[in-house]
C-alpha cells in the first residue's frame, strides 16, 4: 500500500466542487515536505497540477486549489467540468524512505 | 520549448537487463535533478530512482535498490536507467521527469516508454 492514502475515487455533477485528501505521516507530510499534485488524463503522461501546497503552474485554471495541514493534504476541484474526468495522485518526500513517495491516486468522475 | 524522450523499453525476459534513456532538450540539462518514475498497468505511480543535476548522489526505490542504477550523461543530455535481474513485477510504463524545486516536484514529464518482463 501508498505511504500516501488517497481515496480511490470521488465523483460530481458538472459545476460541483470536489475534494481528494492525502493522508500521510510523520515522516512526510508531517515533516514539512511539500506536497504536489498531478493530473493523469487516460492514456497520456501525468501533468504537475499544484506544487509546493498551494500554486498552480501557468496555465492550470483557478478552479483547482490546494492546502496542506498537519499530516494531510487536499486538493479541490471547483466547478467540475467534463474535462476534469482523470487520475490525480499527490506526492510528497519521506524521510524514512529517502525517496519520493506518491499517493495511490484518486479516480475523478464526472457524472 | 522542454522535451523529454525515453526509448530503449521493450520486452525482456525475467532475469534479463535493459537500459532506458531519456534524451532531454530545451533547458540546461545540468542544472536540474531528475527522475524516474514507473506506472504498472492499471496502476499508480511509483517512485523509482532519481540524481542531482551533477551525477552525484543517486538514490532509490526500495523496490528496485540494488538492481536498478541511474546515471546521467550532461555532454549529452542524457538520462539512463539500467535495470538488472528484471522481474515480471518491474512491467511498468517507465517515465522520466525533471525536478524542480528545493522539495522537488516533477515539473516536466516524457510520453513513457513501456517495459514488458516476461517469458
Amino acid at each position: 500500500q501508498s505511504v500516501l492514502t488517497q481515496p480511490p475515487s470521488v465523483s460530481g455533477a458538472p459545476g460541483q466542487r470536489v475534494t481528494i485528501s492525502c493522508t500521510g505521516s510523520r515522516s512526510n507530510i508531517g515533516a514539512g515536505y511539500d506536497v504536489h499534485w498531478y493530473q493523469q488524463l487516460p492514456e497520456t503522461a501525468p501533468k504537475l497540477l499544484i506544487y509546493a501546497n498551494t500554486n498552480r503552474p501557468s496555465g492550470v485554471p483557478d478552479r483547482f486549489s490546494a492546502s496542506r495541514s498537519g499530516t494531510s493534504a487536499s486538493l479541490a476541484i471547483s466547478g467540475l467540468q467534463a474535462e476534469d474526468e482523470a487520475d490525480y495522485y499527490c506526492q510528497s518526500y519521506d524521510s524514512s524512505l529517502n525517496g519520493y513517495v506518491f499517493g495511490a491516486g484518486t479516480q475523478v468522475t464526472v457524472l | 520549448e522542454v522535451q523529454l524522450l525515453e526509448s530503449g523499453g521493450g520486452l525482456v525476459q525475467p532475469g534479463g537487463s535493459l537500459r532506458l534513456s531519456c534524451a532531454a532538450s530545451g533547458f540546461i540539462f545540468s542544472s536540474y535533478a531528475m527522475s524516474w518514475v514507473r506506472q504498472a498497468p492499471g496502476k499508480g505511480l511509483e517512485w523509482v530512482s532519481g540524481i542531482t543535476g551533477s551525477g552525484g548522489s543517486p538514490y532509490y526505490a526500495e523496490s528496485v535498490k540494488g538492481r536498478f542504477t541511474i546515471s546521467r550523461d550532461n555532454s549529452k543530455n542524457t538520462l539512463f536507467l539500467q535495470m538488472n535481474s528484471l522481474r515480471a513485477e518491474d512491467t511498468a510504463i517507465y517515465y522520466c521527469a525533471r525536478v524542480s524545486g528545493g522539495n522537488s516536484y516533477h515539473t516536466y514529464w516524457g510520453q513513457g516508454d513501456l517495459v514488458t518482463v516476461s517469458s
